[in-house]
């Protein structure tokens, strides 16, 4: 069952932590993104990656970090950086830059 | 920021069309527009996308305009399960996607 998938779906840790959230896919797509979702807001791109070993900012990098070491795992970690952590994360792939995105589940942020 | 004008909210019978519109005025040559659509607290949804001609798939009917600055999405026979915020993108490519605020559709019965 091919997909995207993140995990889990609702993460808590206390402020001041780093936090990696997971996202993996089985589509054998070599382009895959990250957004964050606020409440009644649309997405926004963090980072995104057309190939292994390379990665790209998006409109919202600062605070956060990613890797690509493998085609099917694009993890994000969320730092102490970053002043708002809370919020809707959402992992994307697509077969390669321009092509149709395919989003996973999501995972909810909270930081307390 | 978003490339689009969407209305907020919008509502629809059940089992009506829904019409869904969306203003693209400053879309340029090489740039497709896109439409996802999001249930609550899931993932977006890709629904179907376009360049300049009309286009069908088996979830809905997008018709862009002539002078492509506007496009509408068309969902025939709407049902409770299509109660979604609905995204319309412009973008060379998926790099370049911008995600609004949407409309807000509710279907009702």
């Amino acid at each position: 069952d091919g997909g995207i998938t993140q995990s889990p779906k609702y993460l808590f840790r206390k402020e001041g932590q780093n936090v990696t959230l997971s996202c993996e896919q089985n589509l054998n797509h070599d382009a895959m993104y990250w957004y964050r979702q606020d409440p009644g807001q649309g997405l926004r791109l963090i980072y995104y990656s057309q190939i292994v070993n390379d990665f790209q900012k998006g409109d919202i990098a600062e605070g956060y970090s990613v890797s690509r070491e493998k085609k099917e795992s694009f993890p994000l970690t969320v730092t102490s950086a970053q002043k708002n952590p809370t919020a809707f994360y959402l992992c994307a792939s697509s077969k390669a830059g321009g092509d149709t995105q395919y989003f996973g589940p999501g995972t909810r942020l909270t930081v307390l | 920021d978003a490339k689009t004008t969407q209305p907020p909210s919008m509502d629809c019978a059940e089992g009506r069309a829904a019409n869904l519109p969306c203003n693209h005025s400053t879309i340029s040559g090489n740039e497709y527009v896109y439409w996802y659509r999001q249930i609550h607290s899931q993932g977006p949804q890709y629904i179907i996308h376009g360049l300049k001609n009309n286009e069908t798939n088996e979830m809905a009917s997008l018709i862009i305009t002539e002078d492509r600055k506007s496009s509408t999405l068309i969902l025939p026979h709407a049902t409770l399960r299509d109660t979604a915020v609905y995204y319309c993108i412009v973008a060379t490519d998926n790099n370049d996607m911008r995600f609004g605020a949407g409309t807000r559709l509710t279907v009702k019965p």
